[in-house]
C-alpha cells in the first residue's frame, strides 16, 4: 500500500524552529518528487515546497523562502521540512504529498500536481 | 503568480443533483489543471488531473472539461459521500497555486 505518514509537529513558540518528517512505504521513493503543502486553520490549502526525485531541485513559496528548507533521504525513504522564524501565520496542518518528476526548461523547474497524500501532522506557533 | 478563483465558494445541494464548480485561472494554463476533494479533517484526494483526466478508482460521476483560463468541475449525479470541499490547482507555472476551494453542502 503506498502511504505517506508524516511526522514533527507540535508547538513551537514565535521565531522557534521544527523539523517535519514525511516516511514514504509502498512505491519507489527515489522516482517520485515530493512536496509540502499546508491548511492554516479554517482556512484553504497553500503550497509551500517541492523537492525533486534526486533533491537536486527544490522550490519555496515566497511566504516560506529564507525560512523553510526541504530535503530528502532517498536511502531511509523520507522527506523533511526544516522550518525556521515561525510565525503565528505559519500554523497549519502540513501535508506531504507525492509527485511526478518535475520537468525543466532553460532554468527553471515545472512541477505536477498531487496524486498520494499523507494524513498531515498539525503544526501550533504560540508564546 | 498565476491567481485561480474558484465559484460559488459554497453550495448546497441534493442527492442526484448534477453539480458544477468552476475554476477560472488568471491567465491561460493550458489544462495542466487539477481537483481534489477533501473531507473534514482528511487529507485532500486527487480526483482529476491535466484539466479532464480522472484519476485512478475516482468514480466515473466526476468529470472535468476547460480550456484557456476556464475549467469545471461537474458531478453528474451527488452522491452522500461527495459532500466535501473541493479545490482546483494549477501546475502551468513554477508556482503551484490552489483556488480558495468550493464546500458543497447537504440540502
Amino acid at each position: 500500500e503506498v502511504q505517506l505518514v508524516e511526522s514533527g509537529g507540535g508547538l513551537v513558540q514565535p521565531g522557534g524552529s521544527l523539523r517535519l518528517s514525511c516516511a514514504a512505504s509502498g512505491f519507489t521513493f527515489s522516482s517520485y518528487a515530493m512536496h509540502w503543502v499546508r491548511q492554516a486553520p479554517g482556512k484553504g490549502l497553500e503550497y509551500v515546497s517541492a523537492i525533486s526525485s534526486n533533491g537536486g531541485s527544490t522550490y519555496y513559496a515566497n511566504s516560506v523562502k529564507g525560512r523553510f528548507t526541504i530535503s530528502r533521504d532517498n536511502s531511509k525513504n523520507t522527506l523533511y521540512l526544516q522550518m525556521g522564524s515561525l510565525r503565528a501565520e505559519d500554523m497549519a496542518v502540513y501535508y506531504c504529498a507525492r509527485g511526478r518528476p518535475p520537468y525543466y526548461y532553460g532554468s527553471e523547474t515545472y512541477y505536477y500536481y498531487m496524486d498520494v497524500w499523507g494524513k498531515g501532522t498539525t503544526v501550533t506557533v504560540s508564546s | 503568480d498565476i491567481q485561480m478563483t474558484q465559484s460559488p465558494s459554497s453550495l448546497s445541494a441534493s442527492v442526484g443533483d448534477r453539480v458544477t464548480i468552476t475554476c477560472r485561472a488568471s491567465q491561460g494554463i493550458s489544462n495542466s489543471l487539477a481537483w481534489y476533494q477533501q473531507k473534514p479533517g482528511k487529507a485532500p484526494k486527487l480526483l482529476l488531473y491535466a484539466a479532464s483526466r480522472l484519476e485512478s478508482g475516482v468514480p466515473s460521476r466526476f468529470s472535468g472539461s476547460g480550456s484557456g483560463t476556464d475549467y469545471t468541475l461537474t458531478i453528474s449525479s451527488l452522491q452522500p459521500e461527495d459532500f466535501a470541499t473541493y479545490y482546483c490547482q494549477q501546475y502551468y507555472s513554477t508556482h503551484l497555486t490552489f483556488g480558495g476551494g468550493t464546500k458543497v453542502e447537504i440540502k
